[in-house]
This record gives C-alpha cells, sequence and structure tokens, in this order.
C-alpha cells in the first residue's frame, strides 16, 4: 500500500534559518503529492503541491520538487520567519482511489527569534 | 472565500452519552471526508464520501461510530455511545474530484473530550 515518511521532529531553528523537511513516499504509479501546514487551533490547509515527475510546487517562499527516481518531495525555505512555526503535513494522493489521501506523521517547526 | 464549517467547535460530554458533529462541506465539491486527529496515533482517516456514497469507512469502529450525508450540503459523524479514547479533534475535508486528484480543504475541527 502507499505508505508516506517524513522526517521526525520537532525542529527548531531561529530566525531566518535555512529550512529542509524531508518526505519520501511508497506508492505504484504516479501520485500527487502535497504538503499541507496546520498552525495551532486550526485544520490543515494546502501549502503547495505538485502532480507530475519534476513539478515544482511553491508558495510562501516554500518549495518542494516531485522527484521521481528518489520518491521524495522535500520541503524548502531559505529564511524562515516565526510566523511559520506550525505542524507540517506531506501526503500523496492516486488516480485510483477516489482523492484518499496518505498522509505522513507530521513534523512540528518551531521558529525562534 | 469558500470554507469548511464544522459544529460544534468543542464538545465536553460524559461517557456513554451520543456525540452528534456536523460538517458543511464547500459548495460544489464532491468528496468528503472525515479524520480523527490524537497525539499519540496523529491523522487517521475515519471515512469519505464522493457524491454523497460512503466508499470507504473501515477506519471507523463500526460498532459505536456511523457517517451519513444526509444532503450534500451536510456530513455528520456519530458516535454512540461514547468513550473517553474517543477524546480527540475530529476534522472534516471536501474536495473535488474528477480525473485526478485534487486538495483537500479541511474545516476547523471539532474538539471532543469524553470525560
Amino acid at each position: 500500500g502507499n505508505s508516506v515518511t517524513q522526517m521526525e521532529g520537532p525542529v527548531t531553528l531561529s530566525e531566518e534559518a535555512f529550512l529542509t523537511i524531508n518526505c519520501t513516499y511508497t506508492a505504484t504509479g504516479y501520485p500527487s503529492l502535497f504538503w499541507y501546514v496546520q498552525y495551532p487551533g486550526e485544520g490543515l490547509q494546502l501549502l503547495l503541491k505538485a502532480t507530475k515527475a519534476d513539478d515544482k510546487g511553491s508558495n510562501k517562499g516554500f518549495e518542494a520538487t516531485y522527484r521521481k527516481e528518489t520518491t521524495s518531495f522535500h520541503l524548502e525555505k531559505g529564511s524562515v520567519q516565526v510566523s511559520d512555526s506550525a505542524v507540517y503535513f506531506c501526503a500523496l494522493s492516486q488516480n485510483t482511489n477516489a482523492g484518499k489521501s496518505t498522509f505522513g506523521d507530521g513534523t512540528t517547526l518551531t521558529v525562534k527569534p | 472565500d469558500a470554507r469548511v464549517t464544522q459544529t460544534p467547535r468543542h464538545k465536553v460530554t460524559e461517557m456513554g452519552q451520543e456525540v452528534t458533529m456536523r460538517c458543511q462541506p464547500i459548495l460544489g465539491h464532491n468528496t468528503v471526508f472525515w479524520y480523527r486527529q490524537t497525539m499519540m496515533q496523529g491523522l487517521e482517516l475515519l471515512a469519505y464520501f464522493r457524491n454523497r456514497a460512503p466508499l470507504d469507512d473501515s477506519g471507523m469502529p463500526k460498532d459505536r461510530f456511523s457517517a451519513e450525508m444526509p444532503d450534500a450540503t451536510l456530513a455528520t459523524l456519530k458516535i454512540q455511545p461514547s468513550e473517553p479514547r474517543d477524546s480527540a479533534v475530529y476534522f472534516c475535508a471536501s474536495g473535488f474530484r474528477d480525473t485526478r486528484p485534487d486538495t483537500q480543504y479541511f474545516g476547523p475541527g471539532t474538539r471532543l473530550t469524553v470525560l
């Protein structure tokens, strides 16, 4: 079956530091890949997505590239802010299961001033 | 700005009581998901619907949980009887699925505490 493995947290960075959160997946075929972010007390919201190999998703300074050869979708940001403190979830979804997604366990990021 | 709404936002109840959580998906979306989030288990898929038909509820304890979509604007998740181990945040999400998987839009959640 499908699975998503995320870098374990928590991750603590100073403001303006470089961020990488690793995500690798196992799936047959060509899934769509997503990063969702959850701020305290809220539901998950889409951060970015990529639907085919070599696509790069980007939003709010975050980027992730769909790497078929390494089955990865690592999240990066060049300079984090305190407001980026949240839980980040990597997820995949395939054509064959009616939109059902497989989520990683989430990585908690804390950015200190 | 279309959003998924959930009611109630918080619910405290005693063991054995019935709990009903409601979700209004985004208008036009044809897929609805129910998730449960806890510190120990993370995010778990309980059930999902497409065009109001249940496609999979294998993640749900069948003896006490039930999920329905009486119409396209309302999804419900019921627990009867509730138990302390059901304490969690329950999220509803909706999406539009045609030929490719698409984004899920999450509601703010219902925080359930069963005493």
